[in-house]
């Protein structure tokens, strides 16, 4: 049972938008510690593809976006497209446990 | 270009050893932290442990703390995750990964990870 959670899938078509949520509590997400968001397309390491809640690293293009609020972060991911296909991880530090902690992850499916 | 290459994994039985090494290159490896992270087959990124940029404080994942050691060699660009008492449950690949700063958790460059196997 991950600290920090997300939907275990989601689906959209190539052009839409669609967005990965991940709930936490007041000892990680809502005690201002910092969200991240990773991307592991099949067979590969993780990909750091949003940092700091909101920032993009060079090279992550400006259809990924994240935001943070109360309790919960989102990742958004606009004009789909198939190379999208990918599991997606929240990642945080939690006070309660001095310890980073992972979503569980959610799959993202381009229909 | 900054690249991480893991070694040192296999298959080994329970309550064995295992020594993993990270060799860094494309930047100042002295100036960052450095943390492994491990994924069971077919399972979520689990965090594992993070040391400092001078070696000098390390942190542990409650599921290894007192079994596993991090330790590195910033004058030959190196880490190194001693595992001992090794469990079925410590099953993964285990990536090494640069962390993006001081202070923040992100991890900004990943090694393409190493394959420990428990079993007998």
């Amino acid at each position: 049972q991950s600290v920090l959670t997300q939907p275990p899938s989601v689906s959209g078509a190539p052009g839409q938008r669609v967005t990965i949520s991940c709930t936490g509590s007041s000892s990680n997400i809502v005690a201002t510690y910092d969200v991240h968001w990773y991307q592991q397309l099949p067979g590969t390491a993780p990909k750091l593809l949003i940092y700091g809640n909101t920032n993009r690293p060079s090279g992550v293009p400006d259809r990924f976006s994240g935001s943070k609020s109360g309790t919960s972060a989102s990742l958004a991911i606009t004009g789909l497209q198939a190379e999208d296909e990918a599991d997606y991880y929240c990642q945080s530090y939690d006070s309660s446990l001095s310890a980073v902690v992972f979503g569980g992850g959610t799959k993202l499916t381009v229909l | 270009e900054v690249r991480l290459l893991e070694s040192g994994g296999g298959l080994v039985q329970p309550g064995g050893s295992l020594r993993l090494s990270c060799a860094a290159s494309g930047f100042t490896f002295s100036g960052y932290a450095m943390s492994w992270v491990r994924q069971a087959p077919g399972k979520g990124l689990e965090w594992v442990s993070t040391i400092s940029s001078t070696g000098g404080y390390t942190y542990y994942a409650d599921s290894v703390k007192g079994r596993f050691t991090f330790s590195r060699d910033n004058s030959k660009n190196t880490l190194y995750l001693q595992m001992n008492s090794l469990r079925a449950e410590d099953t993964a690949v285990y990536y090494c990964a640069k962390n993006l700063g001081a202070g923040t958790a992100s991890l900004d460059f990943w090694g393409q990870g190493t394959l420990v196997t428990v079993s007998s």
